[in-house]
């Protein structure tokens, strides 16, 4: 079945660790996004990519790295600079050029928390 | 700034009654809007959009209205059912080529068996 994988499902870090968020697609999506859930808040994006080897900050793109090596792949990377990374991180895909209507497909998120 | 509002955090409904959840945006530049569906530890799942030449559009039992002039959108769902319990955000995008949602904080419906 074709979908969207985030891995792991629950991720600790202790403070002043980097840490990096897997996401990986199977759906031939061109665009891959990330975004993060705070209580309370929508969800914000991070970064996002649209083609191999190439990404865009985001809203909330201090304190944060991404890769785009693969077409499937955008791994997401949490630095020691992200002042409050403990919250729910979502990757997302869509077709580029499928049109604003279709929305994303979401994979199932990982709760990252700092100890 | 939150240029997408969801006023309504929870909302609770009798099983068959029907829903209504609220959306309200402040950048007229938007003309794309989408509703998602959240259970806990998923991720969303699309529902139902709506772009701005229309105000209304239909899926089985989710209907979306669109108040440009007000801008205001809202999700009916009828009959609501218990499965329908989970979070609802709704998302809004301009024009643009890069298709950047902004998202709303989100309602939680929990329908009443």
């Amino acid at each position: 079945d074709g979908g969207i994988t985030q891995s792991p499902k629950y991720l600790f870090r202790k403070e002043g660790q980097n840490v990096t968020l897997s996401c990986e697609q199977n759906l031939n999506h061109d665009a891959m996004y990330w975004y993060r859930q705070d209580p309370g808040q929508g969800l914000r994006l991070i970064y996002y990519s649209q083609i191999v080897n190439d990404f865009q900050k985001g809203d909330i793109a201090e304190g944060y790295s991404v890769s785009r090596e693969k077409k499937e792949s955008f791994p997401l990377t949490v630095t020691s600079a992200q002042k409050n990374p403990t919250a729910f991180y979502l990757c997302a895909s869509s077709i580029d050029g499928q049109g604003p209507l279709y929305g994303y497909t979401f994979g199932s998120g990982t709760r990252l928390t700092v100890v | 700034d939150q240029q997408v509002k969801q006023n309504s955090p929870s909302l609770s409904v009798q099983e068959g009654r029907i829903s209504i959840l609220n959306c309200d945006y402040t950048n007229s530049m938007f003309d794309y809007f989408l509703w998602y569906k959240k259970y806990p530890a998923e991720g969303p799942t699309f529902l139902i959009s709506i772009s701005s030449i229309k105000d209304k559009n239909e899926d089985g039992r989710f209907t979306v209205f669109l108040n440009k002039s007000a801008k205001h959108l809202s999700l009916h769902i009828v009959p609501s059912q218990p499965g329908d319990s989970a979070v609802y955000f709704c998302a809004a995008s301009p024009t643009s080529g890069t298709y950047k949602y902004i998202f709303g904080t989100g309602t939680r419906l929990k329908v009443l068996a």
